[in-house]
């Protein structure tokens, strides 16, 4: 089964201080795409980062990177310097065959 | 503005009824997502489109269908509404699989 996992429901970070959300996924094949999503109140869905399988270098967008690890099938989004405006819903998501897997969210506290 | 179009943005209806919702691409992307999103959950793939032609089936109950026509809008139809199927229902287009997935803001659906 190809699959998404995001084992953190919440997670809260001090503003100015450093987070990381976890992503796991299960595949068979070699190259796919991951990303990190934002969903803020509004509901719309932001892309934050996007990765490729095949290349080794890990995304950075700004404050937001990953640390992309193939073997071990893992993703997780490092946000620095942490800002009131970064709270929102954070989804791990990835091109798997012809669809596009989304784990369960984990909602980000940013605590003033 | 994320470039894809959905319409209604908000939508009321009864148990039992039928509507339509409607999505356009970004320009120039050929493929379009449907994704249900229900309170507090994560995105359930429904069906995607490329250039017309159905690509890949996910979640999607047979009380749902959709379509994609030559100008590379997609409609999606719900029928037989049950209260369960209140949601927010997504539409996402990319030019192909693996790059640029951007989403719409979204159709509020209500089933009253």
């Amino acid at each position: 089964a190809q699959t998404v996992t995001q084992s953190q429901p919440e997670m809260s970070v001090q503003e100015a201080e450093t987070v990381t959300l976890s992503c796991t996924y299960d595949t068979s094949e070699s190259d796919y795409y991951l990303f990190w999503y934002k969903q803020p109140p509004s509901r719309q869905m932001i892309l934050v980062i996007r990765q490729e399988a095949y290349k080794q270098q890990n995304a950075t967008e700004n404050r937001f990177s990953v640390n992309f690890q193939k073997a071990a099938k893992s993703f997780s989004l490092k946000i620095s310097d942490s800002q009131l405006g970064d709270a929102a819903m954070y989804f791990c998501a990835s091109t798997l065959g012809n669809q596009f897997y989304f784990g369960t969210g984990t909602s980000l506290t940013v605590i003033p | 503005d994320s470039g894809v179009t959905q319409t209604p943005k908000h939508l009321i209806t009864a148990t039992g009824q039928r509507v339509t919702l409607r999505c356009s691409p970004r320009s120039g992307d050929l493929s379009v997502y449907w994704y249900q999103q229900s309170l507090d959950q994560g995105l359930q793939f429904l069906i995607q489109y490329y250039n017309g032609e159905e690509r890949a089936k996910g979640n999607i109950l047979e009380r749902f269908s959709a379509q994609q026509f030559p100008d590379l809008h997609s409609e999606l139809n719900l029928s037989s509404l049950e209260l369960g199927d209140s949601a927010l229902y997504f539409c996402a287009s990319s030019l192909r699989d693996g790059v640029g997935y951007t989403f719409g803001s979204g159709t509020r659906l209500t089933v009253v």
